[in-house]
């Protein structure tokens, strides 16, 4: 069975510092989201990509958050510079339908700032 | 955004039947139900969707009654396995922007 990759698994890192995360997602699926889940609330999303296009970025810091999906496969998100609390899961999810009413979500990246 | 309301946590015993309720007043009529269920430190897993009446898969069954206003997502015969956090969400089909996560519904099944 198809699944979205996420990389890295974990990531630790200082504040002030850059971080990336990488998500692939299912063959096929033009739409594309990443989430933002703190501990103990549903994911939030960031950031929605439909084939390499941002349909939707409202909630996505711009001042140091930005998310690419240059030929609209694969897409990098990343943080700069990371503050304490950008703690949380980062999630990429696909979707084969354009509204997103089926999202396959990768197993996410879990980011520590200290 | 159609607003969704869940409770915040349920208990249940194993082989029981559990049912968790989405509030769901200001459902539009483009919109549709989905349900997702999420264990600890992975990615929200589908459940099962639908728009009226009841949908059911090998996995749960979806009560949707005729004025849409609500939903009631329906786990046969649960076990310790099914502890997790059940959302709900609710989101237009002609508008693939407007899908939220609310904060969830934590079941746990206990032994």
């Amino acid at each position: 069975e198809a699944e979205v990759a996420q990389s890295p698994r974990y990531k630790i890192t200082e504040k002030s510092q850059a971080v990336a995360f990488w998500c692939d997602p299912i063959s096929g699926h033009a739409t594309l989201y990443w989430y933002r889940q703190i501990l103990g609330q549903g994911p939030e999303l960031l950031v929605q990509f439909q084939d390499e296009s941002v349909v939707d970025d409202s909630q996505l810091p711009k001042d140091r958050f930005s998310a690419e999906r240059l030929k609209g496969v694969d897409s990098t998100l990343k943080i700069q510079p990371a503050e304490l609390g950008d703690s949380a899961m980062y999630l990429c999810a696909s979707s084969p339908d354009r509204a997103g009413e089926t999202q396959y979500f990768g197993p996410g990246t879990r980011l520590l700032v200290l | 955004l159609a607003k969704t309301t869940q409770p915040i946590s349920m208990d249940s015993y194993e082989g029981q039947e559990v049912n968790i309720t989405c509030s769901h007043n200001n459902i539009a009529t483009n919109d549709y139900i989905t349900w997702y269920q999420q264990f600890p430190s992975q990615g929200p897993r589908f459940i099962i969707q639908g728009y009226k009446t009841k949908v059911t898969n090998e996995v749960a069954s979806l009560f949707i009654p005729a004025d849409r206003k609500s939903s009631t997502l329906s786990l046969p015969r649960v076990s310790l396995s099914d502890t997790a956090v059940y959302y709900c969400l609710v989101g237009d089909i002609y508008n693939n922007n407007d899908m939220r996560f609310g904060a969830g519904t934590r079941l746990t099944v206990k032994p």
